[in-house]
């Protein structure tokens, strides 16, 4: 099964601050990479993805940065709010599943 | 328009008991998946159904098996439960190529074996 190493494994930031989660994968013969945002007792729901056609993608106030080269890709949430509190997922697709990453606890503080 | 509906929500077995998990994938989906979430983890592939057969398998025991009914909903049956199989489940619905269109995650079933 492919691995996905995903880091920091819990960042805490101030309210209005940025935080970056970053991921590497090992291979994949498909281009598209999802992140999952799941919060406490609830399943992980799509947040962005994007397909490494292009280097980002900006949706709002979360932004994706791929590097194909490095088989590396970034989460970026920028003016960080207490509503983002949550766990994010990145996640590497094979042909018929997705492989996670084990996750990074975001806690944004007032 | 209603997402992925699991049952029951907790549920609570002792070691060597069966316990049957059931999903209803969101409207116009036809493939469904199951993950198994350990406390503190990222969710593992357990096992995928398409067309009511299993299309592809993760690396779980056999004791853990499933079913895909013509409606497209799914079944998640595990026997001679362990407490190592303490987890949140996880199904999720998708349709044609799942690694373009994604998934639609319910918000699990979460199962303590006691």
């Amino acid at each position: 099964q492919q691995q996905v190493k995903q880091s920091p494994q819990s960042l805490i930031v101030q309210k209005g601050g940025i935080s970056i989660i970053n991921c590497a994968y090992e291979n994949t013969a498909f281009d598209y990479f999802p992140w999952y945002q799941q919060f406490p007792g609830k399943g992980p729901a799509l947040l962005i993805a994007i397909r490494p056609d292009v280097s980002e993608k900006k949706e709002g106030r979360f932004t994706i940065s791929f590097n194909k080269s490095a088989k590396q890709f970034s989460l970026h949430i920028m003016d960080s709010q207490p509503g983002d509190s949550a766990t994010y997922f990145c996640a590497a697709p094979d042909i018929y599943k997705l492989s996670f990453g084990a996750g990074t606890t975001v806690t944004v503080r007032a | 328009d209603a997402g992925v509906t699991q049952s029951p929500t907790h549920l609570i077995k002792t070691r060597g008991q069966q316990v049957t998990l059931r999903c209803s994938p969101k409207s116009g989906h036809d493939t469904v998946s199951w993950y198994q979430q350990a406390l503190g983890q990222g969710p593992q592939f357990i096992f995928q159904y398409y067309e009511e057969e299993e299309r592809q398998r993760g690396n779980f025991p056999d004791r853990f098996s499933g079913h895909q009914f013509p409606n497209y909903s799914s079944e998640l049956n595990v026997n001679a439960l362990l407490l190592g199989d303490s987890a949140l489940y996880l199904c999720a619905s998708s349709f044609g190529d799942s690694h373009t269109s994604g998934y639609t995650f319910g918000s699990g079933t979460r199962l303590t074996v006691v």
